[in-house]
């Protein structure tokens, strides 16, 4: 069976601090890792990894995925209290039949204190 | 403005009275899926579709019955919902070789 684990499940952190959040799978025919933020709607597209090691970069927020160990990890650094949300992690694996699926972890909610 | 758009919105029902929550996108995406959202649960996938006519079970389809008769229209039925059934419902859409979900507003819904 898939499975995807985020941790922590929660964080409470200070505006400025850095923080890192983490995702572990077992997923066989692995095809990418995403990420996505959930603020009080529908979750938002961060990134998407596919390959080990190469880190993929927008503005403040960072992330990169290691293949050999199955697992991910999201930075964030200089917080904002924009930044409060749940992060979601999900890992897409493909079949045969091209059937991709996505099975997500229960998210890391995240609080920046101001 | 491309998007994904599910109504109603928020709906109160009772045990047993049938309900189609539908899902519309205007992005010509081929695949389209309905998820359900709880708390400490995460995101499930309850049904998916590659293409028009052609739909496939995700991890916790009991209970839900989908359709794909139209490109652009995914509608997920409840046919006679049960409190468990109570949750967030989020219809999404990716465009054939794009990875990302765009997902729609999602639909509170609780079953008395």
């Amino acid at each position: 069976e898939d499975k995807v684990v985020q941790s922590p499940l929660s964080l409470v952190v200070h505006e400025g601090d850095t923080v890192t959040l983490n995702c572990s799978y077992e997923v066989t025919n692995f095809r990418s890792l995403l990420w996505y933020k959930q603020e009080k709607k529908a979750p938002t597209f961060l990134f998407m990894l596919t390959s080990s090691g190469i880190e993929k970069k927008s503005g403040r927020l960072s992330s990169i995925l290691d293949k050999k160990e199955l697992f991910s990890i999201l930075n964030i650094t200089a917080t904002q209290t924009g930044d409060s949300a749940v992060y979601l992690c999900a890992v897409e694996r493909g079949s045969n039949f091209g059937n991709e699926k996505l099975t997500f972890g229960t998210g890391t909610r995240l609080t920046i204190i101001p | 403005e491309a998007q994904v758009t599910q109504n109603p919105r928020y709906l109160i029902t009772v045990t047993g009275k049938k309900l189609t929550v539908t899902c519309s996108q205007n992005m010509n995406h081929e695949y389209m899926s309905w998820y359900r959202q709880d708390p400490g649960l995460g995101l499930r996938q309850i049904y998916y579709s590659m293409n028009v006519e052609v739909t496939d079970k995700g991890d916790v389809p009991e209970g839900y019955k989908v359709s794909r008769k139209e490109k652009r229209n995914f509608p997920l039925i409840l046919e006679s919902p049960s409190p468990n059934q109570t949750s967030l419902y989020f219809c999404a859409s990716i465009p054939i070789g794009g990875r990302e979900l765009f997902f729609g507003e999602g639909s509170r819904l609780t079953v008395l």
